[in-house]
């Protein structure tokens, strides 16, 4: 069946350094590829999505590219801040059917 | 852009008492509304899938008749949580999708049973 892996966390960093979330999948046929950011006590807010391979999502400074050959769509950000810490998952949606199948998720502490 | 509302945010009870949640779509008409479960530090666990005027689809291992899930309209899904116990406390989360766009998600709801 379907599934998504990415890496464990926590992820700590200091601001403006450089972030890559890794995300694996694996799926039949051609799945759309998300990124939802959950802020503490909230729910989740898709940051971005790509629908094909080699399509890049981008959003707030955050980019991932839909990699089929590495069935892979790692989170990048180039300067992480303060503000960015949260739980980051990375999600699939396969075809036929729209329910979202999550990674564990990777919670990201930025210190200033 | 799309909004879905999720009520109440928290809520505390007894256990053996019966829990409604509600999720709203409030600025479009959700073809299907999800239901998802998330234990402290796990990811989301996906409960059912629910479409208005007809039965919720439910994963396998969840409980119908310990979680029922009512979507009487294009917006607006309700699980009810049937005699609570401790093991039930844990944070849900509806979302709504209309056609192939992105699923929204609501605030969630975090449950503690006593």
């Amino acid at each position: 069946g379907n599934s998504v892996t990415q890496m464990e966390g926590p992820v700590t960093l200091s601001e403006e350094a450089f972030l890559t979330i890794n995300c694996t999948y694996t799926a039949t046929g051609y799945p759309s590829l998300f990124w939802y950011v959950q802020y503490p006590g909230e729910g989740l807010q898709l940051l971005l999505k790509a629908t094909k391979a080699d399509d890049k999502g981008s959003n707030k400074g955050f980019e991932a590219t839909y990699r089929k050959e590495t069935t892979s769509f790692h989170l990048e950000k180039g300067s992480v801040q303060v503000s960015d810490s949260a739980v980051y998952f990375c999600a699939l949606s396969g075809i036929g059917g729209t329910a979202l199948i999550f990674g564990k998720g990777t919670t990201l502490s930025v210190s200033s | 852009g799309a909004v879905v509302s999720q009520h109440p945010s928290r809520v505390i009870c007894k256990s053996g008492t019966s829990v409604k949640i509600e999720c709203r779509s409030l600025d479009f008409q959700a073809t299907t509304m999800f239901w998802y479960r998330q234990f402290p530090k796990k990811s989301l666990m996906l409960m059912a899938t629910s479409n208005e005027g007809s039965k919720a689809t439910y994963e396998q291992g969840v409980e119908k008749d310990k979680f029922l899930i009512n979507h009487a309209s294009l917006t607006l899904s309700t699980l009810t949580v049937t005699s609570a116990h401790p093991e039930d406390s844990s944070f849900y989360i509806c979302s709504a999708e209309v056609g192939n766009q992105p699923q929204h998600f609501g605030d969630g709801t975090r449950l503690s049973i006593l």
